[in-house]
């Protein structure tokens, strides 16, 4: 079993649609969760962290934590063509330590 | 949000040669860095962890001889690839924690291509 599990994709969403994108995880020691976006050829980009139980909100973007179910999720509102990218999750133990990524989910934002 | 650079942006080096990237914390401190590899169409690998000062911590299944790492400032870690061959060919980034711990900033990654 993945530390980290996410679904690859390709997730087609339409323009303006509500992205949503899930992953769960392992280690139930993890205590920070964080969602990147990548586009091709370039390195991630920080969207949002989350740490406790529950909704985050940024902007257009909302996270999820479900600490019981081992399951965070990330939410893009009102999608852009621009937010086509690959999108990783990824977990932490403790402040400062190593990144375990997922797999990656690739989202398409249609016009 | 704090900057990391990486040095160089791309590089294409013949099969046997040894190859340096740098990874510098521009406008903060780095005690600890991390180095990830990956390879087209798969997430990132975490290669291993470079501490200043003391010796890098890496992952299982990465040769240490072949991946040298020399974490020599705050500011400053280094990969080298020894004897690069055609499969060492891959995107590496280097990453390092803010201040407070809480989000890593991610260098823009270096392009090796070994032919």
């Amino acid at each position: 079993q993945k530390e980290v599990e996410q679904n690859s994709g390709p997730l087609s969403v339409p323009e303006g649609a509500i992205a949503s994108l899930n992953c769960t995880y392992s280690d139930r020691g993890s205590q920070s969760f964080f969602w990147y976006r990548q586009y091709s050829g370039k390195s991630p980009e920080l969207i949002m962290f989350i740490y406790s139980n529950g909704d985050k909100e940024d902007g257009r973007f909302t996270a999820q934590l479900n600490k019981a179910s081992q399951y965070v999720s990330l939410l893009i509102r009102d999608s852009q063509p621009s937010d086509s990218a690959t999108y990783l999750c990824a977990v932490r133990k403790a402040a400062g330590n190593k990144l375990t990524f997922g797999g990656g989910t690739r989202v398409l934002v249609k016009p | 949000g704090a900057v990391v650079s990486q040095h160089p942006s791309r590089v294409i080096c013949k099969s046997g040669t040894s190859v340096k990237i740098e990874c510098r914390s521009l406008d903060f401190q780095a005690t600890t860095m991390f180095w990830y590899r990956q390879f087209p169409k798969q997430s990132l690998m975490l290669m291993a962890t470079s501490n200043e000062g003391s010796k890098a911590t890496y992952e299982q299944g990465v040769e240490k001889d072949k991946f040298l790492i020399n974490h020599a400032s705050l500011t400053l870690s280094t990969l080298t690839v020894t004897s690069a061959h055609p499969e060492d060919s891959s995107f590496y980034i280097c990453s390092a924690p803010g201040a407070r711990g809480d989000e890593q900033f991610f260098g823009p990654g270096t392009r090796l291509t070994v032919l």
